[in-house]
């Protein structure tokens, strides 16, 4: 059993496409997140949900739209992506807010050419 | 603002033992987290020290001093699968977990 998710695994595309990406936990954690992961492997937060509430917006362009339609699932949409997103994009999730013991998933690995 | 310093690369032989320091500057501190992420993998939890002192799960130990804003992994008995990047990270009472830069372990025969 998978406990954290992600789909696609990659993903190339062009410059000012919109693209989506998925992530679903069945670890039954209340906490959601999604890290960007560059290529000198800096591993950064973008967005946490709780519950399904936003409860960590990091300084990203609102191109990025988190959604979590419920707790066990947190999609990333971009928008007009750019080359500069290039990146890999990781979901995670926590039992607690605190998120000291985070689980991630597999990652995904997005080129804008 | 708060920052993490952790060594870019480390390197070893196998059976031998590591250190990776990280030392830390941040405001609301709970406590300090280790996480390994092999190449093209994704980071694995591996320990969690919200007191001082060290823990220990099998060959791996996590070390915390809270007055020091230092911590460190030990890894014993080094093996080739050992061979990955080590992050630290803080967890605060923003609810984020800030990431050290990762320090490369490279284990040789």
């Amino acid at each position: 059993d998978t406990a954290v998710s992600q789909t696609p695994k990659y993903l190339v595309t062009q410059m000012g496409n919109d693209k989506s990406i998925k992530c679903e936990q069945n670890l039954g954690h209340d906490t959601m997140y999604w890290y960007k992961q560059d290529s000198k492997k800096f591993l950064k937060i973008m967005f946490s949900y709780n519950n399904k509430e936003l409860i960590i917006n990091e300084t990203v362009p609102n191109r990025f739209s988190p959604k979590s339609p419920d707790k066990a699932h947190l999609n990333l949409h971009i928008n007009s992506l750019e080359l500069g997103d290039s990146a890999v994009y990781f979901c995670a999730s926590s039992q607690v807010s605190t998120g000291e013991t985070q689980y991630f998933g597999p990652g995904t690995r997005l080129l804008v050419l | 603002g708060q920052s993490l310093e952790q060594p870019s690369e480390v390197t070893a032989v196998e059976g031998a033992i590591v250190q990776i320091n990280c030392t830390y500057q941040t405001s609301g501190f709970y406590g300090l987290s280790w996480y390994q992420q092999h190449d093209g993998g994704a980071p694995t939890f591996l320990s969690y020290n919200a007191l001082d002192g060290l823990e220990e799960t099998g060959r791996f130990s996590s070390f915390l001093s809270r007055s020091d804003s230092y911590g460190y992994l030990l890894l014993q008995e080094l093996q080739m699968k050992d061979s990955a990047s080590y992050f630290c990270a803080v967890s605060t009472n923003t609810d984020k977990l800030i990431f050290g830069t990762g320090t490369r372990l490279q284990v040789f025969p």
